[in-house]
């Protein structure tokens, strides 16, 4: 069964800064990789997903994703974090059915 | 169009109580998902309905908990003899036709056992 990694409960960046957070999945197949962000009183919205073609994909809000094959990997990134950024992050990887991670909690400093 | 919706939005009761949740999800969606979230933790699956197909009852925590979708639409999911440890946020999510696609989540149900 697929499984998801987030080994970052929580990261704190300045606002301006570049983030990165990590998401490694375990998972049989070429899998299906998603980001959620969850920001605090909202439900959850989807960031960007990878089906399959380029391995690097880009979302809403300036995010993008580099999906690593030899590495298991679907790291997000960022390159300047605004103070809205912070938000509970969720990496899930589908198939059959979905796995979530345990979430990254991002704070942004001023 | 609307999104999913969830009713209550917050549900507070007593110990041993049943409950039973309900979930709209988006018009002509054919998958139909709960999930669990409890404090600090990520989302935990629970249940999953596609179609007409039996449902992928594999993240259900006890047989306490089940849950129903009624004409491929609306959904209940029901914990009988409530335990604290069932305080969490229930969320339901939707999506056309299986879990590869965007799952859309509504709101979610905040539910205290006390």
């Amino acid at each position: 069964a697929q499984s998801v990694t987030q080994p970052d409960i929580h990261i704190t960046v300045s606002e301006g800064a570049s983030l990165e957070l990590r998401c490694n999945y375990s998972y049989g197949a070429t899998p299906y990789l998603f980001w959620y962000v969850q920001s605090p009183g909202q439900g959850l919205q989807l960031l960007l997903k990878y089906f399959s073609g380029d391995t690097l994909v880009q979302g809403i809000k300036g995010f993008e994703a580099e999906f690593k094959r030899s590495q298991s990997s679907f790291n997000l990134r960022k390159p300047s974090v605004h103070w809205s950024d912070a938000a509970e992050y969720f990496c899930a990887v589908g198939g059959n059915d979905m796995r979530f991670g345990a979430g990254t909690r991002l704070t942004v400093k001023p | 169009g609307a999104g999913v919706s969830q009713s209550p939005s917050n549900k507070v009761t007593e110990k041993g109580k049943d409950v039973e949740l309900r979930c709209d999800p988006i018009s002509g969606h054919t998958a139909l998902y709960w999930y669990r979230q409890s404090l600090g933790q990520g989302l935990e699956f629970l249940i999953y309905f596609q179609g007409n197909s039996a449902p992928d009852k594999s993240g259900l925590p006890s047989d306490r908990f089940s849950a129903e979708r009624t004409g491929g639409s609306v959904s209940t999911l029901t914990i009988q003899r409530t335990q604290q440890e069932d305080s969490a946020v229930y969320l339901c999510a939707s999506s056309l036709v299986g879990p590869a696609i965007e799952q859309y989540f509504g709101p979610g149900t905040r539910l205290t056992v006390t």
